[in-house]
């Protein structure tokens, strides 16, 4: 099925491990996006990508990395995981908008993270 | 920067009823605004896209309506069930083509 895939589904790390999280898309979108899901607190931009090679931060960047080496994959990465980093993450592709397509944005599943 | 606020943060109703959930955002100049399901646990999924140019759009039980003048966006679910259960939530993109999302209405629909 089209869609975006995100591996793994759960993890459990100890303070100060580090792991990369994949997420790979079908849909020849443009636009990749990774946000945290916290109790009370919403949906929080963490980095982005409007092409392949390219990342910008967002909301909320701090102790996190990403690359966008191909297209279809943007990973994201923890060098030194804290408990803080205890969360739901989420990828998200989209359209460019330069493309003329508008059709919103495809969520993956989600990770579910905790940092012990 | 844009806000997006859900209003209310919790629904209780009784099966049957014909529901009203709204977001309201800041920055009226906007690309598109998206409804997303989320049950717990689990992922979103789109419900309703509509493009700045548009005024609403249909999906089955579900109408979603666009004010952006005013700022507001509202989804209507008619004759609710217990399968509606779950957090309804809100994302609009603007200039920026990052969408901002709000932090959801939580709906339970009792039989």
């Amino acid at each position: 099925n089209a869609g975006v895939t995100q591996t793994p589904k759960f993890r459990v790390l100890k303070t100060g491990q580090s792991m990369t999280l994949l997420c790979a898309q079908d849909m020849n979108h443009e636009y990749m996006y990774w946000y945290r899901q916290d109790p009370g607190m919403g949906l929080r931009l963490i980095h982005y990508s409007v092409g392949e090679g390219t990342t910008a931060k967002g909301e909320v960047p701090d102790g996190y990395n990403v690359s966008r080496l191909k297209k279809q994959n943007f990973l994201l990465g923890l060098e030194s995981a804290a408990p803080s980093q205890t969360s739901v993450y989420f990828c998200a592709s989209s359209y460019s908008p330069w493309t003329g397509a508008n059709y919103g944005y495809t969520f993956g599943s989600g990770t579910r993270l905790t940092v012990v | 920067k844009q806000e997006v606020t859900q209003i209310p943060a919790a629904l209780s109703v009784p099966e049957g009823e014909n529901l009203v959930l709204n977001c309201s955002f800041t920055d009226s100049a906007i690309y598109n605004l998206q409804w997303f399901r989320q049950d717990p646990g689990k992922g979103l999924t789109s419900l309703l896209l509509i493009q700045s140019s548009q005024r609403e759009q249909t999906s089955g039980r579900l109408n979603a309506s666009l004010d952006k003048s005013s700022g507001r966006s509202t989804l209507y679910i008619a004759a609710s069930q217990p399968g509606d259960s779950a957090t309804y939530l809100c994302a609009v993109t603007g200039g920026s083509y990052i969408p901002t999302f709000g932090r959801g209405t939580s709906l339970i629909v009792h039989p």
